[in-house]
């Protein structure tokens, strides 16, 4: 079955270091791939989807190309704030499920 | 995010019967309730596709979703255990006609729910 596997947190990081979080997944069918973030006492929240292979998306200056190649879908910043403080998780939808598959999360601490 | 409501955002309870509701005012065909423990990701309990139930069949039978319509969602749990303490996320998208799942997911801010 499809599956996604992320990197292992917690990630510490200092303002300003530059940030890779690790994602591959498996499937047989063509996915949709996402990364979620979520806040403290809130709900998961779409941080870019990309829905083609060799593409890249990107919002807040946080990026990840879809890699078909790699099956891979690795989330990068170059520069992190405190407020990038939060857990990323990696996902995957496809016409073949009927449900996103989360990866495990990663919890990203970024200190001022 | 007022767009998804959940109600209530708080609870704790014994062996008892409780319900959460949820309402999106997205226009969205699909709702879904996720239940989320502590440190792990959402897991998806029900989904209702054009209202059509679909089950994650190791959800206990104790949980009970409900759709009134397409924008109110419900989930009735009876008899409670230690094991449902956990954050409840109601959930909406628009799916493309069949299980299409390439789109957005949409998530309420959750009903924390402990047990005693």
């Amino acid at each position: 079955g499809d599956s996604v596997t992320q990197t292992e947190g917690p990630v510490t990081l200092s303002e300003g270091t530059s940030l890779t979080v690790n994602c591959s997944y498996e499937t047989k069918q063509y996915p949709t791939l996402f990364w979620y973030v979520q806040y403290p006492g809130e709900g998961p929240q779409l941080l870019f989807k990309v829905p083609k292979a060799n593409e890249k998306g990107s919002n807040r200056g946080f990026e990840a190309t879809y890699n078909k190649e790699a099956t891979s879908f690795h989330l990068q910043k170059a520069s992190v704030q405190e407020s990038d403080s939060a857990v990323y998780y990696c996902a995957l939808g496809d016409s073949g499920s009927w449900q996103l598959i989360f990866g495990s999360g990663t919890q990203l601490t970024v200190m001022p | 995010n007022t767009k998804i409501t959940q109600s209530p955002r708080y609870l704790i309870l014994g062996r008892a019967n409780k319900s959460l509701e949820c309402e999106q005012h997205l226009g969205h065909n699909a709702m879904y309730w996720y239940k989320q423990s502590a440190e792990k990701p959402p897991e998806l309990m029900f989904l209702y596709n054009l209202k059509q139930l679909i089950r994650n069949e190791t959800v206990p039978s104790r949980f009970i979703p409900e759709c009134p319509d397409s924008s109110k969602l419900l989930l009735h749990i009876s008899a409670v255990d230690p094991e449902d303490s956990a954050v409840y996320f109601c959930a909406s998208s628009q799916r493309d006609w069949g299980v299409a799942n390439t789109g957005q997911l949409y998530f309420g801010e959750g009903s924390k729910l402990t047990v005693l």
